[in-house]
Parts: C-alpha cells; sequence; structure tokens
C-alpha cells in the first residue's frame, strides 16, 4: 500500500534554531498538507499546497513557517526559529483531489521537541 | 467555539461489545466526512467515509444526519486491537480555507 514517508522520526532542536521537516508524498497525489498535534491535544491544520504554491493556511502558519517542494518527490516543512511551543508532532498528508472525498493519508509523522 | 465536537471518554469495554461514538460539528457548509483512527503517538489513519445513507465496513457502521449536524460511529463485536482514539474529521471550510479539521477524539479501550 502506497504510504507518506517523513524524516526524521523525532528531532530535537535548541529554540531559536532552524528546522526542516522533510516528507515524500503519494507519488501521484497532486495536493500535500502539513499539520500538526501537540501532545494531548487534537490534530490542527497548518498548509495545503497544490501546483507549486500555498493554496490555504491557518493562523498558526504564520512567517516563521514556509514550504517547499524542491524537486520531484520531496516536500518540506522550514521553521526559521523554534519556539518553545513548537514542540508537537508534525504530519505530512497527501490526496488525489482537492475535496475531502477520500481523505487523506498521512505520514508517520516527526516528534519535534524545542528545548 | 468547537468546531467538531466528541465525547473524550474513555470508553472502557469489554471484548464482544457493542460501542456507540458520537460527533457533532457545527459548519453547516461542511462538505465531507470521515472516522479515522488513531493508536497511541502515530498518524491518525482513516477508518471510514461516512456517507448520509449510512455506510458498514465488516463491523463498523458510520451514520451522518446532516440536518442535526451529527455523525455516529458504530463498533460491533468489539476486539481488542480496536483500541485506541477515534477522530471525528469533517472536510469543508474551516477558518476560511478548506481543510480537513478534527475532532479531539475518543479514546475506546477494550478490555479482556
Amino acid at each position: 500500500e502506497p504510504e507518506v514517508t517523513q524524516t526524521p522520526s523525532h528531532q530535537v532542536t535548541q529554540m531559536g534554531q532552524e528546522v526542516i521537516l522533510r516528507c515524500v508524498p503519494i507519488s501521484n497525489h497532486l495536493y500535500f498538507y502539513w499539520y500538526r498535534q501537540i501532545l494531548g491535544q487534537k490534530v490542527e491544520f497548518l498548509v495545503s499546497f497544490y501546483n507549486n504554491e500555498i493554496s490555504e493556511k491557518s493562523e498558526i502558519f504564520d512567517d516563521q513557517f514556509s514550504v517547499e517542494r524542491p524537486d520531484g518527490s520531496n516536500f518540506t516543512l522550514k521553521i526559521r526559529s523554534t519556539k518553545l511551543e513548537d514542540s508537537a508532532m508534525y504530519f505530512c498528508a497527501s490526496s488525489e483531489s482537492a475535496g475531502g472525498d477520500y481523505g487523506y493519508t498521512f505520514g508517520s509523522g516527526t516528534r519535534l521537541t524545542v528545548v | 467555539r468547537k468546531e467538531v465536537e466528541q465525547d473524550p471518554g474513555p470508553f472502557n469495554v469489554p471484548e464482544g461489545a457493542t460501542v456507540a461514538f458520537n460527533c457533532t460539528y457545527s459548519n453547516s457548509a461542511s462538505q465531507s466526512f470521515f472516522w479515522y483512527r488513531q493508536d497511541c503517538r502515530k498518524e491518525p489513519k482513516l477508518l471510514m467515509s461516512v456517507y448520509s445513507s449510512g455506510n458498514e465496513d465488516g463491523r463498523f457502521t458510520a451514520q451522518l444526519n446532516r440536518a442535526s449536524q451529527y455523525i455516529s460511529l458504530l463498533i460491533r463485536d468489539s476486539k481488542l486491537s480496536d483500541s485506541a482514539t477515534y477522530l471525528c474529521v469533517v472536510w469543508g471550510p474551516g477558518a476560511g480555507s478548506y481543510q480537513l479539521t478534527f475532532g479531539k477524539g475518543t479514546k475506546l479501550s477494550v478490555i479482556p
């Protein structure tokens, strides 16, 4: 079964440092997403990406966040200057269509710990 | 304002029991509806889509009532492997953008 791959599985970083989280979406999917889940809380939408540009973003996705598809397979989330409150599980997801017809397939996540 | 609201549980049930989860959503413009399952510290995995006509997948039955903005999931003959958190998820416009919006989840523990 096709899957979304995320690396690293766990990243520890010092406050103020930049981190890049990496994702390889399912190969025939065209729509890509980042979500995050703070421990004990719900999964929250960050950003959606299509055709090499951001299509939607949430209030959480402020200027310290950016996304990029640097090549034909990778999809990255960069956090420029990490804060303690950025500690969370970050999930990448992809889907075949823009609509929610079939749901999204999520990667296994990157656990980001900011110290 | 909670966009997708679920009973947090936990639901502790014996093997073989039938258990029902409920969910309400606030945005009447929501277009698609799902139940996801999330194991501890893992990613959400799609369990099933939910349709107004009701749909069944083995021991799982999902129902949607658009008029009352209510979604349900019924699990029959619970197995130990059903222990997880069940997430009610809607897709549609939320806070100005189209996205999947998650409930906080209902935790299920199936006990031997």
